[in-house]
């Protein structure tokens, strides 16, 4: 268990609305990433963080921004949510402060946009 | 770029038969090669990893092989159960060190039934 929680479990929002998800680790990990996973796709990397307020990009950034003012917290938030971004969503963590190794998953955040 | 290929599912079978899993990878370095699983209403569990060629990663009877000449890393079990019906999912990272990138195959559906 590498301490992940996710919040909220579910959602369900409407077109045009602001939503932030929240990923809490409590074990002092340097990377944190979120990921959504689609049907057909796997799952796709959106942002990931390497440090307080060090965040990057991933292959699909668009429509979401990112922030971490502590280490434990990596906040996901799509400014105005569209329904393409229905999707589950999951924050994952690297053990080890370079970032190499094994990613740890959270238990995921199910969003529906209407 | 990199990517991951996984047979298509869902792949049904009946208690005690054997498994496999088809898993090839593209890469342009030397990844290191995971295979995740999830179950129904969870996030992705790590399953078994390898890190270099002719490494074979085992865990809870599951074993794949990392083969650099086939570039593949096919997921077995020997007698499969019904609590190992879930989606498993074949990844590759490249490096050791720094940020990590996992890239996804899309995942192949297991059902096992008594």
């Amino acid at each position: 268990d590498a301490g992940i929680t996710q919040s909220p479990r579910h959602k369900v929002t409407e077109t045009g609305t602001p939503v932030t998800l929240r990923c809490h680790q409590t074990e002092n990990h340097r990377y944190m990433y979120w990921y959504r996973q689609d049907p057909g796709h796997g799952l796709r990397l959106i942002h990931y963080s390497y440090g307080v307020k060090d965040t990057d990009k991933g292959e699909v950034s668009d429509g979401y921004s990112v922030s971490r003012s502590k280490t434990e917290d990596f906040l996901l938030t799509l400014e105005s949510a569209t329904s393409s971004q229905t999707s589950v969503y999951f924050c994952a963590i690297s053990e080890g402060s370079s970032g190499g190794g094994t990613q740890y998953f959270g238990p995921g955040t199910r969003l529906t946009v209407l | 770029g990199d990517s991951v290929t996984q047979m298509e599912g869902p792949v049904t079978l009946s208690e005690e038969a054997f498994l496999t899993i088809n898993c090839t990878y593209t890469a342009t370095g030397y990844p290191s090669l995971f295979w995740y699983v999830q179950y129904p209403g969870e996030g992705l569990q790590l399953l078994l990893k390898a890190t270099k060629a002719d490494d074979k990663g085992s865990n809870k009877g599951f074993e794949a092989t990392y083969r650099k000449e086939t570039t593949s890393f096919h997921l077995e079990k020997g007698s499969v159960q019904v609590s190992d019906s879930a989606v498993y999912f074949c990844a590759l990272s490249e490096g050791q060190t720094g940020f990590q990138k996992l890239v996804f195959g899309t995942g192949t559906r297991l059902l096992v039934s008594p």
